[in-house]
């Protein structure tokens, strides 16, 4: 069965240093979305991709982080500096659903775990 | 932009009982509705999703039901079983502003089924 790849697991960084997520979505979704969910929450939309291109990027903090898909396929998340705040796991989703197309289900990767110390 | 409540936040019942964890979403707009489980360490898995031509979707256990008017979705789960234990999490999806599906997610129920 086709799955979200996300790395590493778990992440444990130095607050000021740089840290990067990998995610390879499901082949053929269009749609990639990163989510941050901080402990005891829902996910929140920090950046969602339509093939290469940004479509929604409202939420993210674009003074510390930085998001690609430079193919189209897979995606880079980075945060530079990072801070305590920032320990969430940041999870990887992708989907079938194109522009003003019928909604499809979104597939989640098994999530990326950053702690900040 | 959308805003979508979701209520309890901890649920404990009995082997056997009935769960309801009812969510509201704010976007007139919105038309998919999905339902994720998340168990400890692991990403969301959907269990089942509606969409707004729809009021009610049954699937073995499970069941949502929507009503557009009051903006409100429901899921219910029927003859709990330990392994339902998990954090469940509505979620409201709508086009507007970007044109391209977007998923707002409520604050999560944490769900524990003592046998």
């Amino acid at each position: 069965e086709a799955e979200v790849a996300q790395s590493p697991r778990y992440k444990i960084t130095e607050k000021s240093q740089a840290v990067a997520f990998w995610c390879d979505p499901i082949s053929g979704h269009a749609t990639l979305y990163w989510y941050r969910q901080i402990l005891g929450q829902g996910p929140e939309l920090l950046v969602q991709f339509q093939d290469e291109s940004v479509v929604d990027d409202s939420q993210l903090p674009k003074d510390r982080f930085s998001a690609e898909r430079l193919k189209g396929v897979d995606s880079t998340l980075k945060i530079q500096p990072a801070e305590l705040g920032d320990s969430a796991m940041y999870l990887c989703a992708s989907s079938l659903a194109g522009p003003l197309r019928m909604n499809t289900e979104a597939f989640f990767g098994q999530g990326t775990r950053l702690t900040v110390v | 932009g959308e805003n979508v409540e979701q209520h309890p936040s901890t649920l404990s019942v009995q082997e056997g009982d009935s769960a309801v964890i009812k969510c509201t979403y704010s976007d007139s707009a919105s038309n998919y509705f999905p339902w994720y489980k998340q168990e400890l360490g692991k990403g969301p898995q959907l269990i089942i999703d509606i969409r707004s031509n729809v009021g009610e979707k049954k699937d073995q256990r499970i069941a949502v039901t929507l009503n557009k008017t009051a903006k409100h979705f429901s899921l219910h789960i029927t003859e709990t079983q330990p392994e339902d234990s998990a954090v469940y999490f509505c979620a409201a999806s709508t086009h507007r502003n970007t044109g391209f599906q977007k998923l707002v997610f409520g604050t999560g129920t944490r769900l524990l089924v003592s046998p």
